[in-house]
Formats: C-alpha cells, structure tokens, sequence
C-alpha cells in the first residue's frame, strides 16, 4: 500500500563505487523528484521528470543520473561516489501539475559512503 | 529566487502546552502554496498542513494550524496541546509556478522536542 517506495532504505558503500536507488509511486502521478537532504537535514530538490520527461536539473554533478523507464519509476544511478555524497536521498512524486497540489515523499534512503 | 527561512533551529515544549514555529519566505509572486512538513526521526516527510496564498482564510488540521501573514511574507506554525509524538523536525516550504518549473523550496528546519 505504500504509495512511494525507495530501495535500498539502507546503503553503505566505499569510495569510488557506482550505486542504484530505486523508486516506485503507485499513485498514478505523472511527475516525481529526487530530494537531497545533507547533514544538515537541508533538503534541496536534485531532478524532476514528468512523463519520463527530464524538467528540473539543479546543477547536481555529472555523476548522478537519473533514469525514468515509464512514468511509475525514477531511479538514481550514482558514479564515482565521494564521501560528500553522503546523505539521505528522498523520492517523491505529484499530479503533473505540482502547483497547487501536494507533493508525496518516499521513506528515504540512507546513503553512506565510506 | 524564492527563499524560507526558518529562524528557530531547535524549539522545546512541554507536553498539552501550545507552541509556534516561524517560517518567512521571500518571493515576487503573487499566487504560491505553503507548507509545514513534520520529519520525525524515521526521517519520513510527512505533510501536516497547507496554505493558499489567494486564501485569507488560515487552514487548520486538528491541533495544527497556521498563522498566514501575506503582507510581511510570514507563515507560522502552532501546535496545540502539544503530544509527545509531535517531536520531530519542522519544515516550512514554499512553491510556486514562476517559469513553469515548479520545485518545492525548504528551509532549512526547526527541531522541535516535546518534553513530558
């Protein structure tokens, strides 16, 4: 019943590695995100696509792609991961049109990378 | 570029008393949603209330309710009869449809305990 869903909700991994993060939403949205939030529980949106279709890219390093196969998933694929990247990532999803709508977030997952 | 700003970083309340949470934001436009998410240490976001800003009117949601200022760009959040459950972390957000892309802005969060 879970209407956003991220996997893993658990992540350790060493420098220098290359990781996925799944996401699902089963609430028929046509739009999703990736949030980060540091260390400093600052949350900041990454990328949204809407219909597989990229709209926001905030300047996030080339090292961080996000894939859509069909409007239900967005998955992040990370390269080269650094220490900085350490942080909890957040999935989340809306009707196409965010404005005036509200915005539904996933669990999170805890990226750690030693 | 919108900003929130939340100036309180940690609050404390005792349990049943009441407690508000500022929030302002700056923005040009003139229609924009707010919101108050509630990040407990699950660290799940969870949507607690929502304002209009074309709404005179300040929403409510139980023991939730905002005190919406549009003029000097204010948003609080009180918490009635505060329970133990309410500690988490508080954040404020903003959105709006300038250019077209839309993306939710957060402060930066105000740790609230609740102390029995």
């Amino acid at each position: 019943d879970t209407a956003v869903s991220q996997t893993p909700k658990y992540l350790v991994t060493q420098m220098g590695n290359d990781k996925s993060i799944k996401c699902e939403q089963n609430l028929g949205h046509d739009t999703m995100y990736w949030y980060k939030q540091d260390s400093k529980k600052f949350l900041k949106i990454m990328f949204s696509y809407n219909n597989k279709e990229l709209i926001i890219n905030e300047t996030v390093p080339n090292r961080f792609s996000p894939k859509s196969p069909d409007k239900a998933h967005l998955n992040l694929h990370i390269n080269s991961l650094e220490l900085g990247d350490s942080a909890v990532y957040f999935c989340a999803s809306s009707p196409e049109q965010v404005y005036g709508n509200t915005i539904y977030f996933g669990e999170g997952s805890w990226l750690t990378v030693v | 570029a919108q900003t929130v700003t939340q100036s309180q970083p940690e609050m404390s309340v005792q349990e049943a008393e009441t407690v508000t949470l500022s929030c302002t934001y700056d923005t040009s436009e003139n229609n924009y949603y707010l919101f108050w998410y509630k990040q407990p240490p699950s660290r799940q976001m969870i949507l607690v209330i929502r304002q209009e800003a074309y709404k005179q009117q300040n929403a409510t949601e139980n023991r939730f309710s905002v005190n919406f200022q549009k003029a000097a760009k204010s948003f609080s959040l009180k918490i009635s009869d505060s329970q133990l459950g309410d500690t988490a972390m508080y954040f404020c957000a903003f959105i709006s449809s300038q250019g077209g892309s839309e993306k939710l802005v957060f402060g930066k969060g105000t740790k609230l305990t609740v102390n029995p």
